[in-house]
């Protein structure tokens, strides 16, 4: 099974901020890659999927990179609605799996 | 207006069975890929298993944790999709989501409670 791996688990931030989350995979996956943002007692949203196209409606403040074991989403200018964990997910080869989360919180 | 609906949950003994169900509106489940994804109680997201579309085949996979005693199918008439699971233990406890195309499209969630 492809393992995912994401970093930081939570991390503590304030509104305007610039924040980077790392997600690596332990094989290559191309570019096979969806990255998901769920807000408490909500399911998740799709936010970005093909490891960097913009999910319809998402704001331009997230953007995301990375291709093969590497990548990235960033959110240039954390916003209050923004507060939330974030979840990639790869989708190159079976079983799916997910990293295990980043927790973005308020500083 | 894309809608999906999980119904089935509830509370069951290590070793019983339950069927949920996700009921979809707004689009035909029989053209897309379906997926069910679980979260335990203030855990992460587990991927459980997924039904393709019919054009290509209506295949299913599924996670190792749940490989043999879970099944998906589908139910053209109703526009649903069924997630029959047995042999149900403690560690199965969870928020089961589905998700639709390509992981777009999520229902509320239904509540599985395994207690013994």
């Amino acid at each position: 099974d492809i393992q995912m791996t994401q970093s930081p688990s939570s991390l503590s931030a304030s509104v305007g901020d610039r924040v980077t989350i790392t997600c690596r995979a332990s094989q290559g996956i191309r570019n096979d890659l969806v990255w998901f943002q769920q807000r408490p007692g909500r399911a998740p949203q799709r936010l970005i999927h093909g490891a960097s196209t913009l999910h319809s409606g998402v704001p331009s403040r997230f953007s995301g990179s990375g291709s093969g074991t590497e990548f990235t989403l960033i959110i240039s200018s954390l916003q209050p609605e923004d507060f939330a964990t974030y979840y990639c997910l790869q989708y190159n080869a079976y079983p799916r799996t997910f990293g295990g989360g980043t927790k973005v919180e308020i500083k | 207006e894309v809608q999906l609906v999980e119904s089935g949950g509830g509370l069951v003994q290590p070793g019983g069975s339950l069927r949920l169900s996700c009921a979809a509106s707004g689009f035909t489940v029989s053209d897309h890929y379906m997926d069910w994804v679980r979260q335990a109680p203030g855990k992460g997201l587990e991927w459980v298993g997924r039904i393709t579309r019919k054009t290509d085949g209506d295949t299913t996979e599924y996670a190792a944790s749940v490989k043999d005693r879970f099944t998906i199918s589908r139910d053209e008439s109703k526009n649903s999709v069924h997630l029959q699971m047995h042999s149900l233990a403690t560690e199965d406890t969870a928020l089961y989501y589905c998700a639709g195309r390509g992981f777009v499209d999520w229902g509320q969630g239904t509540l599985v409670t395994v207690f013994s």
